[in-house]
């Protein structure tokens, strides 16, 4: 089946650096991707879409400056959460449109973040 | 715009217990709804879908089926087991090319007791 694999799982950073969080479709093409934020036993906050090629569109409230994403190929999309603060701290997960089999959303494993 | 309800939890049952989630949803159109399941530190994994009316998802023993007519789109599991406890969750597609985002209720959060 369709597999998203998230990179790092964890991660632990200083206030200020940046960190990069990877999402790789490895059997498909995904030409769109979803990245969400969990707070803790809290639903899914959905923070933008990336369409390969182009800009991604961001929800209210997101800002874009802060949380970077690319999407330069049809298997990967990053998100780079920049000049990190520990209120940064959270659950990220991304998920992945396979274009073959429309309607079919694959998650990854998450990405826990915490800055220190 | 589009939304999903979903009882809040958090469930706790005994094993072999009956097992319902109820789940409404409120959309123009005709959307697909899905159940996840999210285990302790995990992303989400497909449970179970139905992209029409009266369609019956299943699987591991869960079932769900679209109600139009309720806008309902219950989870039901006749027999839990302690490897069941996790958080689900309720969402729904408004369009079925994957290319807008899922609409995800609150999440339930189940614990099975042996």
């Amino acid at each position: 089946g369709a597999v998203v694999s998230q990179h790092p799982s964890r991660v632990i950073c200083k206030s200020g650096t940046s960190v990069k969080i990877e999402c790789r479709s490895l059997d498909f093409q995904a030409t769109t991707m979803f990245w969400y934020r969990q707070f803790p036993k809290q639903s899914l906050m959905l923070m933008a879409t990336s369409n390969e090629g182009s800009k991604a569109t961001y929800e209210q409230g997101v800002e874009k400056d802060k949380f970077l994403i690319n999407h330069a190929s049809l298997t990967l999309s990053t998100l780079t959460v920049t000049s990190a603060h520990p209120e940064d701290s959270s659950f990220y997960i991304c998920s992945a449109n396979n274009a073959r089999q429309g309607g079919s959303y694959t998650f990854g494993s998450g990405t826990r973040l915490t800055v220190v | 715009g589009d939304s999903v309800t979903q009882m809040e939890g958090p469930v706790t049952l005994s094993e072999e217990a009956f097992l319902t989630i109820n789940c409404t949803y409120t959309a123009t159109g005709y959307p697909s709804l899905f159940w996840y399941v999210q285990y302790p530190g995990e992303g989400l994994q497909l449970l179970l879908k139905a992209t029409k009316a009266d369609d019956k998802g299943s699987n591991k023993g869960f079932e769900a089926t679209y109600r139009k007519e309720t806008t309902s789109f219950h989870l039901e599991k006749g027999s839990v087991q302690v490897s069941d406890s996790a958080v689900y969750f309720c969402a729904l597609s408004a369009e079925t090319s994957g290319n807008t985002p899922l609409v995800f209720g609150k999440g339930t959060r189940l614990s099975v007791i042996a």
